[in-house]
């Protein structure tokens, strides 16, 4: 009965590779998000859907494409992987825009290693 | 936006009461402070959320003075599993940017 899951929660991959992070919520929440941790471990947000909207889309190569194919699913897609995208991927959700609703609900991570 | 200033680290012992200040010298009249607790390799999790005066829950305290520039969030007899990063947030409860965002935060170490 996890809130919010990922999937996977280990990937090594090559550069100049596209992939893939997957994450669902079963919260009911509106809002959903992206965020990379370094190493770090600075935490910063790369992305917001709201109702599968986009509403923020910080400084990120455009490599990186979000995806929300309904407001319970936010996935990530990296496209030509370079070596400084090696980080942990955190997947969020909030029941309002821009964390509203009191809390922020974070997955496990997903830990990207390009070689 | 209203900037938060944490110190990077924190060292404590086994039964001590940790408190952990942060500075948030530009809060707005509709921001409230939000305490978030991140064990390695985990994501983040709330600990606890307050306007003003003290807030308690079964995990911390949250104390908030009248100005509301600063707030300590107060640990009792932790524990080795205490061991993790807190973050201090400033934002509006229904929503505003500084809900989003989290500083380097304090790193705290507990010792046997």
């Amino acid at each position: 009965d996890t809130a919010v899951s990922q999937t996977p929660k280990y990937l090594v991959t090559q550069m100049g590779n596209d992939k893939s992070i997957k994450c669902e919520q079963n919260l009911g929440h509106d809002t959903m998000y992206w965020y990379k941790q370094d190493s770090k471990k600075f935490l910063k947000i790369m992305f917001s859907y709201n109702n599968k909207e986009l509403i923020i889309n910080e400084t990120v190569p455009n490599r990186f494409s979000p995806k929300s194919p309904d407001k319970a699913h936010l996935n990530l897609h990296i496209n030509s992987l370079e070596l400084g995208d090696s980080a942990v991927y955190f997947c969020a959700s909030s029941q309002g825009v821009l964390g509203g609703g009191n809390t922020i609900y974070f997955g496990e991570g997903s830990w990207l290693t390009v070689v | 936006l209203a900037k938060t200033t944490q110190p990077i680290s924190m060292d404590s012992y086994e039964g001590q009461e940790v408190n952990i200040t942060c500075s948030h010298n530009n809060i707005a009249t509709n921001d409230y402070i939000t305490w978030y607790q991140q064990f390695p390799s985990q994501g983040p999790r709330f600990i606890i959320q307050g306007y003003k005066t003290k807030v308690t829950n079964e995990v911390a305290s949250l104390f908030i003075p009248a100005d509301r520039k600063s707030s300590t969030l107060s640990l009792p007899r932790v524990s080795l599993s205490d061991t993790a990063v807190y973050y201090c947030l400033v934002g509006e409860r229904g929503g505003s940017q500084g809900n989003l965002i989290f500083g380097k935060g304090t790193k705290l170490s507990v010792k046997p």
